[in-house]
């Protein structure tokens, strides 16, 4: 079975770069949510999408954005990375926006801001 | 704000033996979904089993079971027949629309199983 897809699955950033994380969701997948897992962390929740529309937003920080797009992959864009960014990034989807639905998780990106 | 405790960071179980591995959780309401998801080394997070709050009976996935104790707000996971791949860290996880978070997970912190041969 088609899983979610996210890449790049490595990614080495200087302070105060910009990065882009990319995810492709499981086919007929239409929300989106993004996770942050610092070292020794558990995830924690950035934004989500349901139908290219925002949906709801966690502890994402001002200098991060992300979009759904028609395909329903989704971009989180991350500017002016500090260290404190290096984590592992999960994107999940799940069939609808509901609570009734199990969230799928991709591999994850690994952020390395030096 | 819902939370969800994990008391037991770490936790050591012999290949073919049963363990348990404890979760707690703080909800006021009374339908929302549990998860148990499983992270292995490669950083991969996996769904293990989930259970409605609204039903009574406790879900099963092959080895993998639980004790739903929903007065109590207990959600443990009971690994049978440990096999070394059952090596990871698990994470309980809940989720019930919220205002500010939608219908993200809130996970906990997690409980490091190591399975010795």
């Amino acid at each position: 079975a088609a899983g979610v897809i996210q890449s790049p699955r490595h990614l080495i950033k200087e302070k105060r770069e910009t990065a882009t994380l990319k995810c492709y969701p499981i086919p007929r997948h239409d929300t989106v949510y993004w996770y942050q897992q610092g070292p020794g962390q558990d995830p924690q929740f950035l934004i989500s999408f349901y139908e290219k529309m925002q949906s709801d937003k966690g502890s994402i920080p001002d200098r991060f954005s992300a979009q759904q797009f028609s395909d329903y992959h989704s971009e989180l864009n991350m500017s002016s990375l500090e260290l404190g960014d290096s984590a592992l990034y999960f994107c999940a989807s799940s069939p609808t926006g509901g609570s009734t639905d199990t969230q799928y998780f991709g591999p994850g990106t690994r952020l390395t801001v030096l | 704000a819902q939370t969800v405790t994990q008391s037991q960071p770490e936790m050591s179980v012999q290949e073919a033996e049963t363990v348990t591995l404890s979760c707690t959780y703080d909800t006021s309401e009374s339908d929302y979904y549990l998860f148990w998801y499983k992270q292995p080394p490669s950083r991969q997070m996996i769904l293990v089993i989930r259970q409605e709050a609204y039903k009574q009976q406790n879900a099963t996935e092959n080895r993998f079971s639980v004790n739903f104790q929903k007065a109590a707000k207990s959600f443990s996971l009971k690994i049978s027949d440990s096999q070394l791949g059952d090596a990871a860290m698990y994470f309980c996880a809940y989720v019930n629309y919220n205002s500010n978070s939608g219908y993200a997970l809130n996970f906990g912190k997690g409980t490091s199983l190591l399975v010795t041969p």
